[in-house]
């Protein structure tokens, strides 16, 4: 089952507004990556962490990978109506395979 | 560049029939994984191979079987099918470079088991 904590489970938020979704575990990692999957189709990769403490950015996302190696965040600012869908964050213990995912985020973005 | 391909996109079988299902990673990547997305849930983790070798085993029945080719596509294949192998089946490549192992995933085969 799943070992990583996610939330919320589910955020309903108007256009415009930032976004913030965590995930936590009992276990260290040495990486951490969030997700976006939509509907009927596979985990789309954005944004990747190798480090405890890294703050990466893409466009209007931001995550960063906790101190402590059992957690991490992943911001929206400025959320779109196509920021629709479900975050996935996914954690690895060793440096190979066994992704381990959280249960998701579902965000619905209103106008 | 082509991203990872999954084949096919959908496939409906019965109780106790086989299936195979195929996946083609992203050009000089190396590593294929297998996940299982059940409704509602996260992927869960079934098979990487690296270089043709099965490197990880999730806790998956030996009805679950996977190989690797030498172009480094891949194939999943379930024997016995049951009702609650009805699921999203995904697979992800991952070139292995900074010493780790991140995973790009493939659009799946969605297995619909009546």
């Amino acid at each position: 089952g799943q070992q990583l904590n996610q939330s919320p489970q589910s955020m309903f938020i108007q256009e415009g507004e930032d976004v913030s979704m965590n995930c936590t575990s009992s276990s260290i990692f040495n990486t951490w990556l969030w997700y976006k999957q939509d509907p009927g189709e596979g985990p789309v990769l954005l944004i990747a962490l190798y480090k405890a403490g890294e703050l990466t950015s893409n466009g209007r996302l931001t995550a960063q990978f906790g101190i402590t190696r059992k957690d991490s965040f992943l911001n929206i600012s400025a959320s779109i109506p196509s920021d629709v869908g479900i975050y996935f964050c996914a954690g690895l213990t060793d440096s190979w395979g066994k992704l381990q995912f959280g249960a998701g985020t579902q965000v619905v973005v209103t106008p | 560049d082509a991203g990872v391909t999954q084949s096919p996109t959908h496939l409906i079988k019965t109780r106790g029939q086989h299936v195979t299902l195929r996946c083609s990673p992203i050009s000089g990547h190396k590593s294929v994984s297998w996940y299982q997305q059940v409704l509602g849930q996260g992927p869960q983790f079934i098979f990487q191979y690296y270089e043709k070798e099965e490197r990880g085993r999730g806790n998956f029945p030996d009805r679950f079987s996977a190989r690797q080719f030498p172009n480094y596509s891949s194939e999943l294949n379930v024997n016995a099918l049951l009702l609650g192998d009805s699921a999203l089946y995904l697979c992800a490549s991952s070139p292995w470079d900074r010493g780790t192992d991140t995973q790009y995933f493939g659009p799946g085969t969605r297995l619909t088991v009546l």
